[in-house]
């Protein structure tokens, strides 16, 4: 089965930076995927890694550390438009399915 | 890039019917198609697996006579949702393995579902 933890909710200043954390525990590990999705739309892709390390893109970088279950989520720079809620996946490593987690609300305030 | 093309976007039937989503993959080849469900404030839930030309294998706690899947071409899946009740009202998503450069799938932009 799989079980993934992130906070419910945050806030951060424009500009600043804000880190998202997910842990998880899962039977099949196949890849951490983080998802942005602004209310009543559809997820968009962000970031993934396989492997432990950080993935940076732009404002966004994701890190993993497999042995200890656990990623975040870095956002630099932020802009009002950031303000959605960010959703970790993880991708099941047999039928490569996404079980996602609860999803952490971030507001993002002037 | 790969495209999920859903429809309909927004949908209100009534208590007792059945309903239809359709997703397509526009510009690339979906073996395998996931539909999702979305309660307010709450996450995604996988409902069920959808594959081109054999039976759908539905996440446990899915009832799969009443949210019935047909993937009857490599670019066409869609969910029926049968006797409708108005807890069956949620956001409907499917999702297909599109872009190979980074392992994640495209997701459809969601189906509005309230049942009156």
């Amino acid at each position: 089965g799989q079980n993934i933890d992130q906070p419910t909710e945050m806030t951060a200043t424009e500009g600043a930076i804000v880190q998202i954390n997910c842990t998880y525990q899962t039977s099949g590990f196949n890849g951490l995927f983080w998802y942005q999705q602004h209310a009543g739309e559809a997820p968009t892709f962000l970031s993934y890694n396989v492997l432990d390390g950080l993935e940076e893109k732009g404002r966004f970088s994701s890190f993993l550390s497999r042995s200890k279950g656990y990623s975040y989520l870095l956002l630099k720079e932020l802009q009002m438009k950031d303000s959605a809620s960010y959703l970790c996946a993880v991708r099941d490593r047999n039928f490569n399915k996404f079980y996602f987690g609860s999803g952490t609300k971030l507001n993002v305030k002037p | 890039g790969a495209v999920v093309s859903q429809h309909p976007s927004r949908v209100i039937c009534k208590s007792g019917t059945s309903v239809k989503i359709e997703c397509r993959s526009l510009d690339f080849q979906a073996t395998t198609m996931f539909w999702y469900r979305q309660f307010p404030k709450q996450s995604l839930m996988l409902m069920a697996t959808s594959n081109e030309g054999s039976k759908a294998t539905y996440e446990q706690g899915v009832e799969k006579d009443k949210f019935l899947i047909n993937h009857a071409s490599l670019t066409l899946s869609t969910l029926t949702v049968t006797s409708a009740h108005p807890e069956d009202s949620s956001f409907y998503i499917c999702s297909a393995r599109g872009d190979r450069g980074h392992g994640g799938y495209t997701f459809g932009s969601g189906t509005r579902l309230t049942v009156v």
